[in-house]
């Protein structure tokens, strides 16, 4: 399996729902990552997390709230949300978090989130 | 301040022609650089990479230049396909950094039968 699946492909939210996004891997990958991607712009890191535990949070609000349950596993909590946190959020994995040459991220197709 | 650049938003092709796509950057401690490729409704998939000790890396149609000097790579892609019209994104590591890519804004080029 050299797949990221992400789900839902697309979510449509209210500014007072709570919802979450899943990002499943099974390539033995330590290292997982949140993306978020406006159109016409380029992806923009928002979470890493190596060996199961948060190494990055690149200032997210609070209104977005990660979790990696198990090495296979990541989630994105969203909750109050704002309209312009309306994008495609990515997930990508790769072998460890520290870069090398073989380190190469791995993307899932994304899951598409507008809030209303 | 983008740290990586991709000037041109859009390229058009003809089939059998080259794609030269090119790509900026300001921060000299990136020192390997990467292309992604980006259909509609995918994610993006890893292309071909290129080490600060090199200056050339070829992968079958695809090869990337990196002139250092002039902080500027680009990308070759000979002979152009029409399945290679995606968006192709740049991007830029400074080894052993845990924040992994630095992206471009990517351009979208278009391969006209």
């Amino acid at each position: 399996d050299t797949e990221v699946t992400q789900t839902p492909k697309h979510l449509v939210m209210g500014m007072t729902n709570k919802k979450s996004l899943k990002c499943e891997q099974h390539m033995g990958h330590r290292a997982m990552y949140w993306y978020k991607q406006k159109a016409k712009k380029p992806p923009e890191l928002m979470f890493v997390y190596s060996y199961e535990k948060l190494s990055i949070n690149e200032s997210v609000p609070s209104r977005f709230s990660p979790e990696c349950p198990n090495s296979s596993l990541l989630n994105l909590h969203l909750h109050a949300l704002q309209p312009e946190d309306s994008a495609l959020y990515l997930c990508a994995s790769s072998q460890g978090a520290s870069w090398s040459g073989a380190n190469v991220l791995t993307f899932g197709a994304g899951s598409r989130l507008t809030v209303l | 301040d983008q740290q990586v650049k991709q000037n041109s938003p859009s390229l058009s092709v003809q089939e059998g022609r080259i794609s030269i796509l090119n790509c900026d950057y300001t921060n000299s401690m990136f020192d390997y650089f990467l292309w992604y490729k980006k259909y509609p409704a995918e994610g993006p998939t890893f292309l071909i990479s290129i080490s600060s000790i090199k200056d050339k890396n070829e992968d079958g149609r695809f090869t990337v230049f990196l002139n250092k000097s002039a902080k500027h790579l680009s990308l070759h892609i000979v002979p152009s396909q029409p399945g290679d019209s995606a968006v192709y994104f740049c991007a830029a590591v400074i080894s052993g950094s845990a924040r992994q890519l630095t992206f471009g804004s990517g351009t979208q080029l278009t391969v006209l039968p």
